[in-house]
């Protein structure tokens, strides 16, 4: 079964624009999270969702947003874009949204914003 | 709120020994703990979680990690390191009835030859 892939693995981006990345989850799983990682801040959680429904929310600003698909796939969206956007994002699926399942990494996009 | 801390941002072992890697949460009521590890420019691999079944939860790799209530650890242990173990560890907490999983800052293990 193929893991958990995301698009593009990397990214270069200037100040002000807007960038959206993709991830495509493991087959059957509906829940998909992505995570922000920087040295700094280490893994941040971003959102999750689940059968299309954003469930939750980190403490983002809302220039980060993100939707998924009825396929589950998803994507997330950054606009207007800063320095410190410049991080790993990770993704990751699971088979359902409890608490207990296992959440399966994607190798993450990371970006750079100049 | 539920927290996470791993002691030590870098561990250094020698090849053969032991590993023992730190972390502690808080939560009310024992949580979902996992431990993930990273290797560079990839992403993250479940080694192991526990979800009440047994509190000595046995993983990939050869690493388990205990988890103790009345101490609120959830440690991670390998009798014997290998140089192929270097990466970087995460502890992480997941609340019973929650959404969100909350990651430890990291621990990177080095391992020498």
């Amino acid at each position: 079964k193929a893991g958990v892939t995301q698009t593009p693995r990397y990214l270069i981006k200037t100040r002000g624009q807007q960038v959206t990345l993709s991830c495509s989850p493991i087959s059957g799983h509906r829940s998909v999270s992505w995570y922000q990682q920087t040295p700094g801040q280490g893994l941040q959680f971003l959102f999750e969702y689940f059968s299309e429904t954003q469930r939750n929310k980190g403490n983002f600003p809302g220039r980060f947003s993100g939707r998924q698909f009825s396929n589950s796939r998803s994507e997330m969206n950054v606009s207007t874009l800063e320095l410190g956007d410049s991080a790993l994002y990770l993704c990751a699926s699971s088979l359902t949204a409890g608490a207990e399942e296992t959440q399966y990494f994607g190798p993450g996009t990371r970006l750079l914003v100049l | 709120a539920q927290s996470v801390t791993q002691l030590g941002s870098h561990v250094s072992v020698s090849e053969g020994a032991l590993v023992l890697l730190r972390c502690n949460y808080s939560s009310s009521v024992p949580p979902y703990l996992f431990w993930y590890v990273q290797y560079p420019n990839q992403g993250l691999q479940l080694l192991l979680k526990y979800t009440s079944a047994a509190t000595l939860v046995k993983g990939i790799n050869g690493f388990e990690a205990e988890f103790k209530k009345s101490e609120t650890s959830f440690h991670l242990t390998k009798p014997s390191a290998h140089m192929s173990d270097a990466a970087e560890y995460f502890c992480a907490v997941k609340p019973t009835g929650g959404f969100k999983t909350i990651f430890g800052a990291g621990t990177r293990l080095f391992v020498k030859a």
